[in-house]
């Protein structure tokens, strides 16, 4: 059973746009959900992190979503640059446990 | 500080053989981890480590074979390896910290392709 399913799978945007990266999950008992991002040959890096008693959160032009009625979070990155292009994982979790990762989404942000 | 290393970085088997892949922490971590990532699969944990001397099962370990040396180093080990395999691996590891969301730290990955 997949645990959290992320959409899309490649997203193009132009520079300065705000694209913004979906996930979805079951289990309600998660209560820690990241988002990672990776560049081509690179391990996988933290980014941003959220729990579910907050509906928001902020980190420089990179936030995160969260509605737990729908038991979904999104990631949007605000005033995106060629830079960010990269692939955007969101994981599922419970504090101090085990990930279950999202299939990844491949950002191009074009000049 | 080196964070997480691997070794090696790339390498390529053919079928039946068999290799290790070595990671090493220098952050104190307790808990350690193998995932392998191939194209639209997201990031699959293969085992893990919750502590020095433990060791349990992760979503894909058919195949696989781990030990946690000591707390700084977790092997991965292919003892026949199969096509199948041929993926990228990383390892990770985390820590808890006193009020803070546990995070991962993912080493550089090792690329493996087995003919």
């Amino acid at each position: 059973q997949q645990q959290v399913k992320q959409s899309p799978q490649s997203l193009i945007v132009q520079k300065g746009g705000i694209p913004i990266i979906n996930c979805a999950y079951e289990n309600t008992a998660f209560d820690y959900f990241p988002w990672y991002q990776q560049f081509p040959g690179k391990g996988p890096a933290l980014l941003i992190a959220i729990r579910p008693d907050v509906s928001e959160k902020k980190e420089g032009r990179f936030t995160i979503s969260f509605n737990k009625s729908a038991k979904q979070f999104s990631l949007h990155i605000m005033d995106s640059q060629p830079g960010d292009s990269a692939t955007y994982f969101c994981a599922v979790g419970t504090s101090g446990s085990r990930l279950t990762f999202g299939e990844g989404t491949q950002l191009t942000v074009n000049p | 500080n080196a964070g997480v290393t691997q070794t090696p970085k790339f390498q390529v088997l053919k079928t039946g053989q068999s290799m290790t892949l070595q990671c090493a922490q220098d952050m104190n971590h307790n808990s350690m981890y193998w995932y392998r990532q191939d194209p639209g699969m997201g990031l699959r944990l293969i085992y893990y480590s919750a502590s020095e001397g433990t060791t349990d099962k992760g979503e894909v370990p058919n195949g696989y074979n781990v030990s946690r040396l000591n707390k700084r180093e977790f092997s991965l080990r292919l003892e026949s390896a199969a096509p199948s395999q041929t993926s990228v691996y990383f390892c990770a590891s985390s820590g808890r910290l006193a009020g803070s969301l546990d995070t991962q730290y993912f080493g550089p990955g090792t690329r493996l392709t087995v003919l």
